[in-house]
């Protein structure tokens, strides 16, 4: 019984580098979140996915921030040009998304960025 | 422009006693609100939440109050241990749609024993 999976723990890029961030959802779980936590904050949402769709990108901060999930389940998430302020660790999390109730979303470990 | 807000960064209490972490919320859309616990170098693991139609949800050790005029929302442990000992997040959410969480800062909780 997997949880949630984030690959690579652990990124370190210089400026203005690309990265890409994986996660890897509990499986069967429809719906898959994009958080960003700096330190001393909370997560912060970035992106929503239901199935294979972004259902709701308006946390992405700008256009070098995108996301995908081709298949509706692995998502990789893209940064661009990095900055040193997309320091952060990067959160996804999963849920189920019932027809009813609230559905509890499964946090994965995270990925920390560090960007010199 | 913080929604959820945590304002104590920390609680220290003894082994036994009762912890009481508090949160304050400015959206009233806010319709669900939860209590998430982290570890160091873990995600963020659930741990307890209320509907706003409700005042009180309790689940063993723990118990959330809500209380919607006020916009506040408290949790208390009790008894606490030290296990308890982690970082907590208040968070906040409006059902239908994405239902994306909004957290606070967070309050780093230490129970000694």
């Amino acid at each position: 019984g997997a949880g949630v999976s984030q690959t690579p723990s652990n990124k370190v890029t210089e400026k203005g580098k690309y990265v890409e961030l994986r996660c890897d959802p509990i499986s069967g779980h429809t719906a898959l979140y994009w958080y960003r936590q700096s330190l001393g904050q909370g997560p912060e949402f970035l992106i929503y996915f239901q199935g294979t769709g972004a259902a709701d990108d308006s946390g992405l901060p700008n256009d070098r921030f995108f996301a995908v999930r081709p298949e509706g389940s692995v998502s990789t998430l893209k940064i661009q040009r990095t900055e040193r302020g997309d320091s952060a660790v990067y959160l996804c999390a999963s849920s189920s998304r019932g027809t009813s109730g609230v559905d509890e979303q499964f946090f994965g470990p995270g990925t920390r960025l560090t960007v010199l | 422009d913080q929604q959820v807000k945590q304002n104590s960064p920390s609680l220290s209490v003894q082994e036994g006693r009762i912890s009481i972490l508090n949160c304050d919320y400015t959206n009233s859309m806010f319709d669900y609100f939860l209590w998430y616990k982290k570890y160091p170098a873990e995600g963020p693991t659930f741990l307890i939440s209320i509907s706003s139609i409700k005042d009180k949800n309790e689940d063993g050790r723990f118990t959330v109050f809500l209380n919607k005029s006020a916009k506040h929302l408290s949790l208390h442990i009790v008894p606490s241990q030290p296990g308890d000992s982690a970082v907590y997040f208040c968070a906040a959410m409006t059902q239908g749609g994405s239902e994306k969480l909004v957290f606070g800062k967070g309050m780093k909780l230490t129970v000694n024993p």
